[in-house]
């Protein structure tokens, strides 16, 4: 089944020690998201790609990086996590042609820090 | 400017009541999109039901039925006979075609809890 899909589910690291997350879909979409969800919140966009542009919100923290070398794949680089960057982690994607605007979602990878 | 309102923050409802989920939205858009996402306690955001604009047909599946009126600019969301199961954050998305980013504007989401 064509899917998205998120590695590892659980990661914890230290406070300061970088950490990547992946995320790869089966779906062949141009567009890829990156999402923090906090407890009891909506999930917050930190950036996303359109193909091979990059576009980062304007509150996401200089903190957090994404890299995208292909269209499968979109790796979210978080440089020295905080205890504030205890969250979920959720990887989106959506076809980009405007047709239907809906975003398929995998599984999330939480985020411990110690 | 875009806008999703879930006004009830957490339901509480005793197993096989119906229960009823608000949403609101504010869009200058003619074209739009709404959307349902149920997120579980696993964490996965699972998507239910997209709408557009220009389709204000209620819709029905199994115990889940919609009701989309945009003359109040509500997208409500209705669980019948609930179950333990529908337990879950159950959030409320818009989506405007005139963003070519494709970005989703959060509810600040519904955590129903279905008591036994």
């Amino acid at each position: 089944d064509a899917m998205v899909i998120q590695n590892p589910r659980y990661q914890v690291t230290q406070f300061g020690k970088p950490v990547t997350l992946s995320c790869s879909q089966t779906l062949n979409h141009n567009v890829m998201y990156w999402y923090q969800q906090k407890s009891s919140q909506a999930p917050k966009l930190l950036f996303h790609y359109y193909d091979k542009d990059f576009n980062n919100e304007a509150d996401t923290p200089d903190n957090f990086q994404s890299r995208r070398p292909n269209t499968s794949f979109c790796f979210l680089d978080i440089r020295s996590p905080g205890l504030g960057d205890a969250a979920m982690y959720l990887c989106a994607t959506n076809q980009g042609a405007g047709r239907d605007n809906e975003q398929f979602f995998g599984p999330g990878t939480r985020l411990t820090v110690l | 400017a875009q806008k999703v309102t879930q006004a009830q923050t957490e339901i509480s409802v005793v197993e096989k009541e119906d229960v009823t989920l608000d949403c609101v939205y504010e869009t200058r858009d003619t074209t739009y999109y709404l959307f349902w996402y149920k997120q579980p306690p696993s964490g996965e955001l699972v998507f239910l039901i997209r709408r557009n604009s220009f389709d204000e047909q209620n819709e029905i599946s199994g115990r889940y039925s919609w009701n989309f009126q945009k003359s109040t600019s509500s997208f409500n969301f209705t669980i019948t006979a609930s179950q333990v199961v529908d337990s879950a954050v159950y959030f409320c998305a818009l989506s405007e075609a005139e963003d070519s980013n494709y970005q989703l504007i959060w509810g600040a989401g519904t955590k129903l809890i279905i008591k036994p």
